[in-house]
């Protein structure tokens, strides 16, 4: 199997505070782990890469200190929205790959709403 | 630029028939493409995916097309269910761009019992 997790999935928060998002691979070793979002009605947009272990690559304009990814082992990643505002309300889809395969697994979505 | 585009936002199609999803590319490098169905509120689901160097593969129900000098590809469906109803997203991926995916746009299809 390729079972994905996301946890929270569902979160609200204020506006100025700072929120973490965990995506773990269940079965399997990720040695990849991408973190998108969706706007509503929109297609996934890919907003960084993430590698075990080091620092994860983000696409342009994604900003990094804003949205901070740690990939501290095989099996889980976080994202966690600094300071959020309402505009980065959103929903948040991590995915994952095992070695050298090519199919990327996601997990089920948290969606953000910032008051 | 959209690399990866759907340009039919919707399809509608009857219980038992076949639905054909489409979907173009601009980059003649891409190595593989994959098909995700996806419902509100949730992660896509990986359905099927095609190399490059294919240009048919078939699984169960669903058959992906690839036709690399019209830089065209399709799902087939048949016969659609109405549980096939979902948003159905093409991607297409690089191998050396860290497996990177561009997505489509999305295709709504709706399946009328």
């Amino acid at each position: 199997g390729a079972v994905v997790s996301q946890h929270p999935s569902w979160v609200i928060c204020k506006s100025g505070t700072s929120v973490k998002i965990e995506c773990r691979s269940l079965d399997f070793q990720a040695t990849t782990m991408f973190w998108y979002r969706q706007f509503p009605k929109q297609s996934l947009m890919l907003m960084a890469t993430s590698n075990e272990g080091s620092k994860a690559t983000y696409e342009q304009g994604v900003e990094k200190d804003k949205f901070l990814i740690n990939h501290a082992s095989l099996t889980l990643s976080t994202l966690t929205v600094t300071s959020a505002h309402p505009e980065d309300s959103s929903f948040y889809i991590c995915s994952a790959i095992k070695g050298g395969r090519e199919t990327q697994y996601f997990g089920p979505g948290t969606r953000l709403l910032v008051l | 630029d959209q690399q990866v585009k759907q340009n039919s936002p919707s399809l509608s199609v009857q219980e038992g028939r076949i639905s054909i999803l489409n979907c173009d590319y601009t980059n003649s490098m891409f190595d593989y493409f994959l098909w995700y169905k996806k419902y509100p509120a949730e992660g896509p689901t990986f359905l099927i995916s095609i190399s490059s160097i294919k240009d048919k593969n078939e699984d169960g129900r669903f058959t992906v097309f690839l036709n690399k000098s019209a830089k065209h590809l399709s799902l087939h469906i048949v016969p659609s269910q109405p549980g096939d109803s979902a948003v159905y997203f093409c991607a297409a991926g690089l191998r050396d761009s860290s497996y990177k995916l561009i997505f489509g746009s999305g295709t709504r299809l709706l399946v009328r019992p």
